[in-house]
């Protein structure tokens, strides 16, 4: 299985200041038809997963624009670029590239 | 307005059985496949179980392979997970989950399952 690997873990933020999560694959993410199926989620407390980002970068209806996901090899990122109370949660990553699908471990972002 | 509302939750014996269902709507069913993802509390997201648009292909994880089957009727907008066998590691919330393009979109809110003695 591909493993998906989550730093930081846990992510102490200011509020109004930029935030950074990382995730690494253990191999391409690339598929055959020439897409990225990498994806992130939030899960806010006591909530279900919410689906933020598909295909690297692109936001699903609703998100925020301050919600951005980027990819340098097989490194992929999730910024936002000024933290409100609103984002406080987990967050994860999926690949969907390979079968099967694997989350990261999650990254707790909280607040100062 | 997509919905999944879980049900079926709820305390059982370790070696015991229980039956999730999840209701669909707002969105062609019968066009999507539909997975099974649990949370042990305090844990990460874990795949369990997926179920192609006719029913007729099923996965399951390794940890729940040959005591969980995941099946659907396409006529009642409605999944299902039947566990037997349960464990105590198997104590978490189960969401219902819509598939999108090697993603998933939508998710139910969750139904909890105890298995404790």
């Amino acid at each position: 299985d591909v493993v998906m690997t989550q730093s930081p873990l846990s992510l102490p933020v200011t509020l109004g200041q930029p935030a950074s999560i990382s995730c690494r694959s253990s191999q391409s993410l690339v598929h055959s038809d020439g897409n990225t199926y990498l994806s992130w989620f939030q899960q806010r407390p006591g909530q279900s997963p919410r689906r933020l980002i598909y295909e690297i970068s692109n936001r699903d209806s609703g998100v925020p624009d301050r919600f951005s996901g980027s990819v340098s090899g097989t490194d992929f990122t999730l910024k936002i670029s000024r933290v409100e109370a609103e984002d406080v949660g987990v967050y994860y990553c999926l690949q969907g590239t390979h079968w099967p699908r694997t989350f990261g471990q999650g990254t707790k972002v909280e607040i100062k | 307005e997509v919905q999944l509302v879980e049900s079926g939750g709820g305390l059982v014996q370790p070696g015991g059985s229980l039956r999730l269902s999840c209701s669909a709507s707002g969105f062609i069913f019968s066009d999507y496949a539909m997975h099974w993802v649990r949370q042990a509390p305090g844990k990460g997201l874990e795949r369990v179980s997926t179920v192609s648009i006719d029913g007729g292909s099923t996965y399951h994880a390794d940890s729940v392979k040959g005591r969980f089957t995941i099946s659907r009727d396409n006529s009642k907008n409605t999944l299902y997970l039947q566990m037997i066998s349960l464990r105590t590691e198997d104590t978490a919330v189960y969401y219902c989950v819509k598939d999108r393009t090697y993603s998933y979109d939508y998710w139910g809110q969750g139904t909890l399952v105890t298995v404790s003695s």
